[in-house]
């Protein structure tokens, strides 16, 4: 039973154009979401995160945006740039137990 | 430099042949999670801890066992491997519990034949 959902498992957009990845889940008790980057050969890394009681969260280039109605999170990267071109993992907590995505793969073309 | 740091990052074994996964950490944080990374499946956790002594199954502890008796260590066993079990496997750390940002180790890559 996938609790978060990343439908999406690949995107790709245009250098200096806007990248929004999406993310789905179930359990409306999740307290905290966050978006962790991954690079191939290396561990993922934190990005941002945004907590239950917010609907938007923005840092430098990143704004993750938080739908609850509609159990939605989703990523706005603006402008994307070709360092961004990564595995996106979104992820959800409840407590102490922290249930990630599949992942999308984000190719951002020069 | 604070890190994580996993051991060994990449493993061939043979089934049954038990083998521990080491990982550490330099950040004195409390909280500790083994993860495996499998295609199509994302990041799946297998067990968490805490503190030290305190450890608590995640989505797929199966064949798989942990202890924690130093706040830096986490180490994760495999009693007797099977082929199932060849995944990418990571170790992370967190200063605190709400949010969890957690900090992860570079992998390791274990196959079982």
């Amino acid at each position: 039973d996938q609790q978060v959902k990343q439908n999406s498992p690949s995107l790709s957009v245009q250098e200096g154009r806007i990248s929004i990845l999406n993310c789905d889940y179930t359990n409306s008790m999740f307290d905290y979401f966050l978006w962790y980057k991954k690079y191939p050969a290396e561990g993922p890394t934190f990005l941002i995160s945004i907590s239950s009681i917010k609907d938007k969260n923005e840092d430098g280039r990143f704004t993750v945006f938080l739908n609850k109605s509609a159990k939605h999170l989703s990523l706005h990267i603006v402008p994307s740039q070709p360092g961004d071109s990564a595995v996106y993992f979104c992820a959800a907590t409840r407590g102490d137990k922290l249930t990630f995505g599949t992942g999308t793969r984000l190719a951002v073309r020069p | 430099e604070a890190q994580v740091t996993q051991n060994p990052r990449y493993l061939i074994t043979v089934t049954g042949k038990k083998l521990t996964v080491t990982c550490s950490q330099n950040m004195n944080h409390e909280y500790m999670s083994w993860y495996r990374q499998d295609p199509g499946l994302g990041l799946r956790q297998i067990y968490y801890s805490m503190n030290v002594e305190v450890t608590d199954k995640g989505d797929v502890p199966e064949g798989y066992k942990v202890s924690r008796k130093e706040k830096r260590n986490f180490p994760l066993i495999l009693e007797s491997p099977s082929p199932n079990q060849t995944s990418l496997y990571f170790c992370a750390s967190s200063p605190r519990l709400a949010g969890l940002e957690l900090f992860f180790g570079e992998g390791s890559r274990l196959t079982v034949l």
